[in-house]
């Protein structure tokens, strides 16, 4: 089984601040991690994705995120908050490679608001 | 013309109307997704085409009718519904195929149907 849990539903920092959406995942497996972002009133998009390479992932708008496996955690960062940013954050865990995306589990998602 | 295609943006209907959701993908994928949005809950898979044929139903209930004619088309179908399947439906497609190389590709999402069941 599988699960991944987003600390914090709303997330609120100044334009410019340091950008921090903290998650944690289980899986009895190695996993695939991901982050995606939902900007209003779209669909999700693809931000980045750990898939047993690089522990430090870059994405798409200057975010990254980190794969810790001691601490069982993929949180994404981005050094300095834009407006644009505003949206929602969704961490999502797949249980293995050999697994499809019948298999991804969502977290229940984090609201970026920007402060200008 | 966006890659995932969802129509409509907005739906109201009865609990006693029969209506359906289309979408349609022109990214060449083979694999094709419905998931339901609601409020405080996490992104629930509802049905998963590959290559036309379903190959996941997540308990679905039979008042939600997929079908998917072709790896570009697919819809779902809605009769007898309840208020509480009020959300928003997205559609979502990925490579697919079955190759090791395809899984947890990337998915590719409509914009989705605000469904309101009155």
């Amino acid at each position: 089984a599988q699960s991944v849990t987003q600390l914090g539903s709303h997330v609120s920092v100044s334009e410019g601040a340091l950008v921090l959406l903290r998650c944690n995942y289980s899986s009895s497996v190695p996993p695939y991690l991901f982050w995606y972002v939902q900007y209003p009133n779209q669909g999700l998009q693809l931000l980045l994705k750990y898939t047993s390479a690089a522990t430090l992932v870059k994405g798409i708008n200057g975010f990254e995120a980190e794969f810790k496996k001691s601490e069982t955690s993929f949180h994404l960062t981005k050094p300095s908050a834009h407006m644009s940013d505003a949206a929602e954050y969704f961490c999502a865990v797949s249980g293995a490679p050999n697994f499809g995306n019948e298999k991804l589990t969502f977290g229940t998602g984090t609201r970026l608001t920007i402060i200008p | 013309e966006t890659g995932v295609t969802q129509t409509p943006r907005h739906l109201v209907m009865g609990m006693t109307n029969k209506k359906s959701l289309k979408c349609e993908q022109h990214l060449g994928h083979n694999a094709m997704y419905w998931y339901k949005q609601s409020a405080k809950k996490p992104l629930e898979l509802m049905f998963v085409y590959n290559f036309k044929e379903q190959t996941e139903n997540n308990s679905v209930p039979s008042r939600f009718s997929p079908e998917c004619p072709n790896s570009s088309h697919l819809f779902l179908h809605l009769h007898t519904l309840q208020p509480e399947d009020s959300a928003l439906y997205l559609c979502a497609s990925s490579q697919g195929g079955g190759a090791p190389s395809s899984y947890n590709s990337p998915l590719h999402f409509g914009n989705g149907t605000r469904l309101t069941v009155t």
